[in-house]
């Protein structure tokens, strides 16, 4: 079954403080797709990275990173140097190729920077 | 280029009633899904259209019901409200509904059932 947990519900951290988002997923499928979005409080979900579950490599995008490992069934994502316009709840999601793109989401992360 | 818009913005409505809502893709995109994220959680996927048939349907009563339009817009119906259906809906579309293509999301419409 398909399943994605996030078990930080909420976390708060200081401007440029560096701060990381866990994610686990569960999954019967060998090909799948894992996601991060942002909602920020206008309640639009933000797209930002897609990973297939072939490429375990590492990525990058500015202060952003993502760190996808099978071993452990985690596709984290760290903000570096956090800016208050980070603030916002970011959900991690999962979709099998036998459901196309329907996507199953995560219960989402508080993150609150303060200045 | 315009990303997915959704109508109305708020809506209000009392147990019992009908509601419909609104929801136009990006340009080009083909396929439209509709998700429900109750306050506090993470969104829960209610239906996907692809080429105006039905593609996938969530755990939803069958007071829910979608149907999209030789324009690909799409409208989502729940009858019989209910206090639970209170909840943030997200239209997402996509080219089409095939696993190698990202959903984009629209702003969402807030219903609140009294």
């Amino acid at each position: 079954a398909q399943k994605v947990t996030q078990a930080q519900t909420e976390i708060s951290v200081v401007e440029k403080e560096d701060v990381t988002l866990d994610c686990v997923y569960e999954t019967r499928d060998t090909t799948y797709y894992l996601f991060w979005y942002k909602q920020p409080p206008s309640g639009e979900l933000v797209f930002l990275i897609r990973r297939n579950s072939f490429d375990e490599q590492n990525e990058i995008s500015g202060r952003y990173s993502w760190n996808f490992q099978k071993s452990t069934s985690s596709f984290n994502f760290t903000i570096t140097a956090s800016q208050v316009v980070d603030s916002a709840v970011y959900f991690c999601a999962l979709s099998e190729v036998e459901y196309g793109n329907k996507l199953v989401f995560g219960a989402g992360t508080i993150l609150r920077v303060k200045s | 280029d315009a990303g997915v818009t959704q109508s109305p913005t708020h809506l209000i409505k009392t147990r019992g009633q009908h509601v419909t809502l609104r929801c136009s893709p990006i340009s080009g995109h083909k396929s439209v899904s509709w998700y429900q994220q109750v306050l506090g959680q993470g969104p829960q996927f209610i239906f996907q259209y692809y080429e105006k048939e039905e593609r996938g349907r969530g755990n939803f009563p069958d007071r829910f019901s979608a149907r999209q339009f030789p324009n690909y817009s799409s409208e989502l119906n729940v009858n019989a409200l209910l206090l639970g259906d209170s909840a943030l809906y997200l239209c997402a579309s996509s080219w089409t509904s095939g696993s190698t293509d990202t959903q984009y999301f629209g702003p969402g419409t807030r219903l609140t059932v009294l």
